[in-house]
């Protein structure tokens, strides 16, 4: 089924500990970009691309990496983890940014920093 | 800068209740309003959109106005059933912007 698919669906982290969530998109969608959902927070984003090779910050990127070889995917780095990035991590594609056909998501990442 | 601000806090209601969830924005120029559910453990889905002033949409009897004048997208059903128990969010596309800016969410919860 066409859509967005996000690896791994739980994952518990050391302190200090680096990882890569992955996310890929079979859509052929131009813009890529990954949230975190916190309890009161609502989501809130992290990092976006408006296509291969490029990358922009949004509200939170501190302590994340992005990069875009591809189309299809886009891995979200954490360089070091701390207990502040346990959250629900999704993954959510457009074929534009801004697009009236709204985004497509992951069914997310839930991961705990101990 | 642009923003959606949802109304505090969960709503639980009984099953066939009239639900209205309020949402209004900030945004300069003419932003796309949406509406996405997230049922428990997944994804968030888009539930309904409008693209200008006046525009209804609509989905699953659900339906929300762009009201320009009243800077509000307020998200109404008029029977709601078990299966609607949800957590709803408001969200903008700023016109030319590459970010969809969220609301904070509404837990929904329908008692039987």
């Amino acid at each position: 089924n066409a859509g967005v698919t996000q690896t791994p669906k739980f994952q518990v982290l050391k302190t200090g500990q680096s990882m890569t969530l992955q996310c890929a998109q079979d859509m052929n969608h131009e813009y890529m970009s990954w949230y975190r959902q916190d309890p009161g927070m609502g989501l809130r984003l992290i990092h976006y691309s408006v296509g291969a090779g490029i990358t922009d910050q949004g509200e939170v990127p501190n302590g994340y990496n992005v990069s875009r070889s591809t189309t299809e995917d886009f891995p979200l780095r954490l360089l070091s983890a701390a207990p502040s990035q346990t959250s629900v991590y999704f993954c959510a594609s457009s074929y534009v940014g801004g697009s009236i056909d709204g985004y497509t998501f992951g069914s997310g990442t839930r991961l705990t920093v101990v | 800068g642009d923003s959606v601000t949802q109304m505090e806090g969960p709503v639980t209601l009984s099953e066939e209740a009239f639900l209205t969830i309020n949402c209004t924005y900030t945004a300069t120029g003419y932003p796309s309003l949406f509406w996405y559910v997230q049922y428990p453990g997944e994804g968030l889905q888009l539930l309904l959109k409008a693209t200008k002033a006046d525009d209804k949409g609509s989905n699953k009897g659900f339906e929300a106005t762009y009201r320009k004048e009243t800077t509000s997208f307020h998200l109404e059903k008029g029977s709601v059933q078990v299966s609607d128990s949800a957590v709803y969010f408001c969200a903008l596309a700023p016109y030319g912007n590459n970010r969809l800016a969220f609301g904070k969410g509404n837990q929904v919860v329908v008692i039987p």
